[in-house]
């Protein structure tokens, strides 16, 4: 199985502030890569897939990046709504494999 | 609109079976594959399996097989998980979650609202 893991598991953040969290893969998933968020209590949202593709629906101010083995997740001015805790999940093969979790929390 | 509704909460004993269903309404039930993700309490996201809900087929996570069956009941539009021989680390919470392919990739586009199964003797 392909093994996902992110960075930071958590970080402290304030309202405005550019905000980057990364996922690596364990060998290389072209750009088979996707994120989302999920709120206390709520089932995930899906965001970004394919690496650097907008979801519809989902602002402008986020975004993806990479290919490979290295990816990137950029809120550019976090909101208060923005407060959550993000995955990443790999589809290059089956299991698809998600990663531990970033968890965005209000400095 | 797609909405995805699943059954409510249970509470199982060790060795127990559990069996959770997902609705789904607002597109053709047939023409997208449905997974099966589960979430332990303050832990991360596990993927269990796939069901095509037109013919049946199913893929397992090599963990779950023997375990976890996937069926589909095309004439109501559900699809269900049944988890045997359940013990106290499979208290989780037990999403459905559409599959979408785009530009290459699959994803999971619409959830359940979640399904908590507690294992507890």
């Amino acid at each position: 199985d392909i093994q996902m893991t992110q960075s930071p598991s958590s970080l402290s953040a304030s309202v405005g502030d550019r905000v980057t969290i990364t996922c690596r893969a364990s060998q290389g998933i072209n750009n088979y890569l996707n994120w989302y968020q999920q709120k206390p209590g709520k089932a995930p949202n899906l965001l970004i897939y394919a690496a650097s593709s907008l979801q519809s629906g989902v602002p402008s101010r986020f975004s993806g990046s990479g290919s490979g083995t290295d990816f990137t997740l950029t809120i550019s001015s976090l909101q208060p709504e923005d407060f959550a805790t993000y995955y990443c999940q790999q589809s290059y093969s089956t299991p698809p494999t998600f990663g531990g979790g970033t968890k965005v929390e209000i400095k | 609109q797609v909405q995805l509704v699943q059954s409510g909460a249970e509470v199982k004993k060790p060795g127990a079976s559990v069996k959770v269903s997902c609705k789904a309404s607002g597109y053709t039930f047939t023409s997208y594959y449905m997974h099966w993700v589960r979430q332990a309490p303050g832990q991360g996201l596990e993927w269990m399996g796939v069901i095509n809900p037109s013919g049946g087929s199913t893929i397992y996570a090599h963990k779950f097989q023997g375990r976890v069956t996937m069926t589909r009941d095309t004439s109501t539009s559900t699809v269900y998980m049944e988890l045997s021989s359940l013990r106290s680390e499979d208290t989780a919470v037990y999403y459905c979650a559409r599959e979408v392919a785009a530009a290459g990739t699959v994803g999971f586009d619409y959830w359940g609202q979640g399904t908590l199964v507690t294992v507890s003797s």
